[in-house]
């Protein structure tokens, strides 16, 4: 079956260092890869998305590219602020897949201090 | 603003009682979804419904019951049988176009927690 692997958390970083969030998959085929955002208390919401081999996602500074040789999608910032606090949830889906039956990872925190 | 209301934001539930979480969404979406959120964990799905009067179980819906009367409103009712209901539960809702992009939008969630 399908699987998504993040790198374990929390992470915590100062402000404007360089971030890095690692999430490897697991699949047949050619999934569409996600990367979501969950900021304290509320729902998750897309951040960017890649849905074909090479392909890079970007969004408010962030950028993730789709790695079939490694099956990796890992998040990078060059510069993150406190705002960036938050959960990260990679995430994959087949198309043709029903959008809600995507495979999530467990989730990253990041804590970004002054 | 489309988008999706969940409510209430904190729920509370005795032993033995049922209990219905709110979903309600303006995006026009097909298809709609709950999921389960657990500390450190990621996100399990409990039902989904790609259209109206029409719903299947997701991965974890024992204790768990839905229904989809309207397009706009999948409301979640948590039954005495879910032994263990503590935990931040999700609403989303997508198109349903099964295109490569398709994404989720979600609710701000409700917190489940019993006395």
């Amino acid at each position: 079956g399908n699987s998504v692997t993040q790198m374990e958390g929390p992470v915590t970083l100062s402000e404007e260092a360089f971030l890095t969030i690692n999430c490897t998959y697991t699949a047949t085929g050619y999934p569409s890869l996600f990367w979501y955002v969950q900021y304290p208390g509320e729902g998750l919401q897309l951040l960017l998305k890649a849905t074909k081999a090479d392909d890079k996602g970007s969004n408010k500074g962030f950028e993730a590219t789709y790695r079939k040789e490694t099956t990796s999608f890992h998040l990078e910032k060059g510069s993150v602020q406190v705002s960036d606090s938050a959960v990260y949830f990679c995430a994959l889906r087949h198309l043709n897949t029903n959008a809600g039956k995507s495979t999530f990872g467990d989730g990253t925190t990041l804590t970004v201090k002054p | 603003d489309g988008g999706i209301t969940q409510s209430p934001k904190y729920l509370f539930r005795k032993e033995g009682q049922n209990v219905t979480l709110s979903c309600e969404q303006n995006l026009n979406h097909d298809a709609m979804y709950w999921y389960r959120q657990d500390p450190g964990q990621g996100l399990r799905l409990i039902y989904y419904s790609q259209i109206v009067n029409d719903f299947q179980k997701g991965d974890i819906a024992e204790g768990y019951s839905v229904s989809r009367e309207k397009k706009e409103s999948f409301p979640l009712t948590v039954t005495s049988a879910q032994k263990n209901p503590t935990a931040f539960y999700l609403c989303a809702s997508s198109i349903r176009s099964g295109g490569a992009g398709e994404k989720l939008f979600f609710g701000s969630g409700t917190q489940l927690s019993v006395l």
